[in-house]
């Protein structure tokens, strides 16, 4: 079983759309969880980072961690074409080397 | 933008070469990181390392070699690439301590012909 799971997709909205975007993990020993996004031919570069169980806004985006069922989400509102990318989600335990494990990712379409 | 550098972005090479990724950074960060992507799959730690003359093997096994020999630099090295190292080759760094962000270059990808 992979540590973290995460729906591939292609996910395809029409603008304006609310997008909901999940990941469930199997290690409580997680403590930080961040979703990336990735455009094509890009590296990936963070959008949300989250320690706590409960919810974080920034703009258009909602983090959303529920440690109790190992599930976070990010809520996209008003989605743009040009938030069509891959996201993914990450997670770091707060040991060792504190590595970053990532979910396969989930390809997001946003049509005009 | 993140102040991380990878080249070349693009390469195609034969069966056999050897072959060099670079990555630089210009933050300051003692932590570097290699990671591979599959299309379609998640990102897999093949190489990382705490600061320099240190060095780790990640979770994905992997027959390419790192070193680390300043603080900025991190390159990858095949010595004999085959097909199976097809692949798009990420390198990312982030500042030593708790819940630090990873910033990552834009990747080289790489196919062995």
């Amino acid at each position: 079983q992979k540590e973290v799971e995460q729906d591939p997709g292609p996910l395809s909205v029409p603008e304006g759309a609310i997008v909901s975007l999940n990941c469930t993990y199997s290690n409580s020993a997680f403590q930080y969880f961040m979703w990336y996004r990735q455009y094509s031919r890009k590296g990936p570069e963070l959008l949300m980072y989250t320690y706590s169980s409960g919810n974080k806004e920034d703009g258009r985006f909602t983090a959303q961690v529920d440690k109790s069922s190992k599930y976070i989400s990010l809520f996209i509102r008003d989605s743009q074409p040009s938030d069509s990318a891959t996201y993914l989600c990450a997670m770091l335990m707060n040991t060792g080397f504190q590595k970053l494990v990532f979910g396969t990712g989930t390809r997001l379409l946003v049509s005009p | 933008e993140a102040d991380i550098y990878q080249t070349p972005r693009y390469l195609v090479i034969g069966t056999g070469k050897k072959i060099t990724l670079e990555c630089s950074q210009t933050m300051g960060h003692d932590k570097m990181y290699w990671y591979q992507q599959d299309p379609g799959m998640e990102l897999h730690l093949i190489h990382y390392s705490y600061g320099v003359n240190s060095t780790e093997k990640g979770d994905l096994s992997s027959e390419s070699t790192v070193s680390r020999i300043r603080t900025e630099h991190f390159p990858l090295t095949l010595e004999s690439a085959r097909p199976s190292h097809t692949s798009q080759y990420l390198c990312a760094s982030s500042k030593t301590g708790v819940n630090t962000e990873a910033f990552f270059g834009q990747g080289t990808r790489l196919t062995v012909v």
